[in-house]
């Protein structure tokens, strides 16, 4: 069974500080990996991607690709109240068809104190 | 300008009862996957379709069956529904290849009492 292992938290922070947010996946030949926010009561929604080793930032967010160690993160800089939500990691797996679908982990739990 | 569109948004059955949850996409998307959400567990994959005419068990396929009706819609169907299935249910579709990102219904909350 293919993993996606994540901290549940609660992960708290004030306001201003950095989030680091981690994640551990099984499956050695995953290529792509993902992280997700989601608000209670909504739809997850896509904060960043990446698929090469090494740091991708967009904005405030830095994500952060180790394949040998198999291992991402997340860091969340300058974290604001509107922050807080359950940030999800999913990983592309292939299925037994010609197709790949994402797993997800259980999430971790993000609180930003004002 | 609709997306991914799922129907019901809310559902009760009783232990046994059958049906279908409904998703249909507008964004040409060949996959479409089915989750299911429970509280502290993240998302589980269900079963998953890569193209029209295929399908594939996720992480949770028992006692479910998917059906994609063309490439819009993709069902699926509680035959007999049992408490463990109270859920909420995710409809997701995205373009092919390994890079895409999902894009998400709004979800169904299902109670089987």
């Amino acid at each position: 069974q293919k993993e996606v292992e994540q901290n549940s938290g609660p992960l708290s922070v004030p306001e201003g500080a950095i989030a680091s947010l981690n994640c551990t996946y099984s499956d050695r030949v995953s290529q792509s990996f993902f992280w997700y926010r989601q608000y209670s009561g909504k739809s997850p929604e896509l904060i960043m991607s990446i698929y090469s080793n090494g740091d991708k930032e967009d904005g405030r967010f830095t994500a952060q690709l180790n394949k040998a160690s198999q291992y991402v993160s997340l860091l969340i800089r300058d974290s604001q109240p509107s922050d807080s939500a359950t940030y999800l990691c999913a990983v592309n797996i292939k299925g037994s068809q010609a197709g790949t679908a994402l797993i997800f982990g259980k999430g971790t739990t993000l609180s930003v104190s004002s | 300008n609709a997306g991914v569109t799922q129907t019901p948004k809310f559902q009760v059955l009783k232990t046994g009862q059958s049906m279908t949850l409904q998703c249909a996409q507008d964004m040409n998307h060949n996959s479409m996957y089915w989750y299911r959400q429970d509280p502290g567990m993240g998302l589980r994959l269900i079963y998953y379709s890569a193209s029209e005419g295929t399908t594939d068990k996720g992480e949770v396929p028992n006692g479910y069956n998917v059906s994609r009706l063309n490439k819009r819609e993709f069902s699926l169907r509680l035959e007999s529904a049992a408490p463990s299935q109270t859920s909420v249910y995710f409809c997701a579709s995205s373009g092919t290849g390994v890079n895409e990102k999902l894009f998400f219904g709004s979800g169904t909350q299902l109670s089987v009492l």
